[in-house]
């Protein structure tokens, strides 16, 4: 079946530096990927997203990478701060359609003072 | 947080027993789905509701029920619980403007 997953359950970082978070998911009729947060103990915070006609999107301090050749996509922090500690993870969809998401099961980041 | 809460917060409840989650939206929003999560799988949907009184199945449906009287209020039955259905439950509500999707606070659910 499909399946959207993380390369690495936990990742540390010291503060100040680059975190990558890596997903790979199954689908190749997937279309529109989301990257969440989770802080412990709430819900599930959207990121930022991209779609499949575009391999790269920015937001404030992330940024998005989009590989479609290995269905791979990655979400990047810049100069990661404690705030940033959280699980994130993954989704994939196919056209805009929440009833047919693939989360991925999540990356625990910590970030080292 | 776009309005969410969900009720109750933490519930304990025994093997065989009915349990209903509620969902509660202030702001009109159409789509509503309902997700569970456990540790070592992705959120996983349950059920999800288009409109009033129209709702549809997930992946994990079976040994759930979902009604919707209101906009602003999606409720999830156990019918019967069981162990395999303690987990933590997620209301959303997502925004077809802007494709964001947006959730509760979670529920607790144990079931011993």
């Amino acid at each position: 079946g499909e399946s959207v997953g993380l390369h690495l359950p936990t990742l540390s970082v010291q503060e100040g530096d680059n975190s990558i978070i890596n997903c790979a998911y199954s689908n190749s009729a997937s279309d529109y990927f989301i990257w969440y947060k989770q802080e412990s103990g709430k819900g599930p915070q959207f990121i930022i997203d991209i779609r499949s006609n575009m391999d790269k999107r920015q937001g404030q301090r992330v940024t998005v990478l989009l590989n479609k050749t290995v269905k791979h996509l990655s979400l990047q922090i810049a100069a990661t701060q404690p705030g940033d500690s959280a699980v994130y993870f993954c989704a994939a969809l196919r056209g805009t359609s929440y009833d047919k998401v693939i989360f991925g099961p999540g990356t625990s980041l910590s970030v080292i003072p | 947080d776009a309005g969410i809460t969900q009720s109750p917060r933490h519930k304990v409840t025994e093997t065989g027993t009915p349990v209903t989650l509620r969902c509660h939206q202030t702001e009109n929003h159409r789509y509503m789905y309902w997700y569970r999560q456990d540790p070592g799988h992705g959120l996983r949907l349950i059920h999800y509701s288009y409109g009033v009184k129209d709702t549809d199945k997930g992946e994990v449906s079976d040994g759930y029920s979902v009604s919707r009287s209101k906009t602003e209020d999606f409720l999830l039955t156990l019918e019967s619980a069981t162990s395999s259905q303690t987990s933590v439950y997620f209301c959303a509500i997502s925004v077809p403007s802007s494709n964001e999707q947006f959730f509760g606070p979670g529920t607790r659910l144990t079931v011993l």
